[in-house]
């Protein structure tokens, strides 16, 4: 099976600018999460949908949003970038979500400058 | 303070020794408990799942939770040098929605 996809690897933009980060999750798995994580603040939960719903969500200012496809497919966006986004965004596929294990993909890594 | 603490060392052994990472946490609610494995430019990688207490092996892995205590543990025998990586805990609890909690990592070196 093949794991979980994120495109672009490497995504470098100026501060202002918008950015969409892409994530194909495992076959079968329904349930798509998204992290930031940084050196200084580790894993940081963004959010997550199941059957294209957002289920739960993180502490992020508004920003930062995502979607579901009909296929399970996942994007995020984050608008206004500023220096401080700079991370690796991670994406997270699973079977079911709750309690489930997840399954990470290798991640985008943003630069803002 | 944190709800799941972990100490992010580096913690670097010789080759061949038996390794052992922590955890403690502070939410007696609980429930499911994972390591992850991460190597640098990588996004990481699930090792061992458990739910509830107890012991759970695999291969050279074995994975430990005492509920009693808020205290969980990966233990690595006969480590080798490909083990070198940050190692994550996570868990979960039916009050939080079942949202994973991180530790921050701890960072592995095994020396040859």
């Amino acid at each position: 099976k093949a794991g979980v996809t994120q495109t672009p690897r490497y995504l470098i933009k100026t501060r202002g600018q918008q950015v969409t980060l892409s994530c194909s999750p495992i076959s079968g798995h329904r349930s798509v999460s998204w992290y930031q994580q940084t050196p200084g603040q580790g894993l940081q939960f963004l959010f997550e949908y199941f059957s294209e719903t957002q289920r739960n969500k993180g502490n992020f200012p508004g920003r930062f949003s995502g979607r579901q496809f009909s296929n399970s497919r996942s994007e995020m966006n984050v608008s206004t970038l500023e220096l401080g986004d700079s991370a690796l965004y991670l994406c997270a596929s699973s079977l079911e979500g709750v309690g489930s294990p997840l399954h990470f993909g290798n991640g985008t890594r943003l630069t803002v400058t | 303070q944190k709800e799941v603490e972990q100490d992010p060392g580096p913690l670097s052994v010789p080759e061949g020794a038996i390794v052992s990472l922590n955890c403690t946490y502070s939410n007696s609610a609980f429930q499911y408990f994972m390591w992850y494995r991460q190597y640098s430019r990588k996004g990481p990688e699930l090792l061992m799942y458990t739910y509830s207490s107890g012991n759970k092996e695999d291969g050279r892995f074995t994975a430990q939770v005492d509920k009693s205590s808020k205290y969980i543990s990966l233990f690595i025998r006969d480590s080798q040098p490909s083990d070198s990586a940050t190692y994550l805990c996570a868990m979960s609890s039916p009050d939080s929605n079942y949202q994973l909690i991180w530790g921050a990592g701890t960072k592995l070196i095994i020396k040859p």
